[in-house]
This record gives C-alpha cells, structure tokens and sequence, in this order.
C-alpha cells in the first residue's frame, strides 16, 4: 500500500532556483496539509488543500505557492529558493472529517545554498 | 498564537522503565488531541485521536488520557523497550480554525 508518497527525497537548490515538490496519495482523502519541520519546533502548516480545486494559506505560507489540480496530487512550488527555506517538507492527507488522524509521506530533505 | 506545548522536551529512560509525557494546548474551541509516534528517519504515525473530555485511549503498553477543561493530556508508556525510542508529538485540532496545531513533540530513548 502506497499511501502518501512524496517526490523528491532529498534536493540541494541554489538560492533563487525554483522547484516543485510532489505529493500524492492512492486513499482518496479529501484533505491535504504541506508541512515543514525545522530543528526546535513542531510541524508548521505551510498551505492546505480541503478538495480538488481549492488550496488555502497556513501558518507559514510565504515564499510558497500550491495547486491541487487532481484530488490525488498536491504541488508545493517555491518560486526564488531563499536560504530560510531550507528544511524537511512533509505532506500529509486525510479522510472526510478534518479530525481524523493524517497520513504523512516520508518527507523531502530540501537544502538551499 | 496559540501554542502548543509538550513535556520534557527529550527524556532517556532504562529498558522496562515506565514513563509519561504532557501535552498542554489551549482549552477554549477545543475539537480533537492526536498523539502521533515519529520514529528516525519515518514519517509520523497517528497512535490515537481523542476528543472527549475524560477520553482514555490504549494501544499495547502505550496509553493516553485527556482534560479538555484544563487543556492536558498524558501520554503513559508502560515497560519502555528500545523499539518504543522515538519522538512522540501532540497536535490539537481548533474548531475555530479547523487546523491542527503540532507541539514540538518529547523525544524518548529507551537504553537496553
């Protein structure tokens, strides 16, 4: 069972390159989180996606930019790479009712020099 | 903003060891507590989901309770074994913003 699977694993940019990181997931879940974690703090919510077609702005969300084009597929584009940027990127997903546990990938290890 | 809080922030226990840690949250607009378990070098796994005040939850050796009125739950873990070392993380689900909201979660290693 797949689940969650998050492409790429691990990326280094240099500081204004862009990139899209993929998520995708094989449950049908209707929610999807993008989420970064940095030493010394909790996940942050970057941006959300609550169906097809919809995205909206989390805790974190500058210098991000998302789509969910397929209910299966949510995007995580950065658009100029800054140094501050640099952490490990998870996306998570989850059934029906916003409350039910999420389902993460392995994460992407993303360095910017 | 509103914080959630997790304690000790990194705890070193014996094999056979009983341990427990706190998750604090804010207890107005409260919907749901999810405990997750993060093993190195996985991706987090959800070990329960709580949203009744009072809620006890288990699953093997592992245990949680939950006050809503006070804005704590406990996570217990009975008879540590080295497979147990991971970082534990709390998240509280807002029904006034519908997000979660993740500690920054208490990480334990079981010595044999």
């Amino acid at each position: 069972n797949a689940g969650v699977t998050q492409t790429p694993k691990f990326r280094v940019l240099k500081t204004g390159q862009s990139m899209t990181l993929l998520c995708a997931q094989d449950m049908n879940h209707e929610y999807m989180y993008w989420y970064r974690q940095d030493p010394g703090m909790g996940l942050r919510l970057i941006h959300y996606s609550v169906g097809e077609g919809t995205t909206a702005k989390g805790e974190v969300p500058d210098g991000y930019n998302v789509s969910r084009l397929k209910k299966q597929n949510f995007l995580l584009g950065l658009e100029s790479a800054a140094p501050s940027q640099t952490s490990v990127y998870f996306c998570a997903s989850t059934g029906d009712r916003t409350y039910q546990p999420q389902h993460f990938g392995d994460g992407t290890r993303l360095s910017i020099l | 903003i509103l914080n959630v809080e997790q304690s000790p922030q990194s705890l070193h226990v014996q094999e056979g060891d009983s341990t427990n840690f706190t998750c604090s949250f804010p207890s107005s607009n409260f919907y749901a507590l999810h405990w997750y378990r993060w093993e190195t070098a996985k991706s987090p796994e959800a070990l329960f989901v709580m949203t009744l005040n009072g809620d006890e939850k288990k699953k093997g050796r592992i245990s949680a309770t939950l006050n809503t009125k006070e804005g704590y739950s406990y996570l217990y873990i009975k008879g540590s074994q080295p497979e147990d070392s991971a970082t534990y993380l709390c998240a509280w689900y807002s029904s006034n913003t519908g997000k979660l909201i993740f500690g920054q979660g208490t990480t334990l290693q079981v010595k044999p």
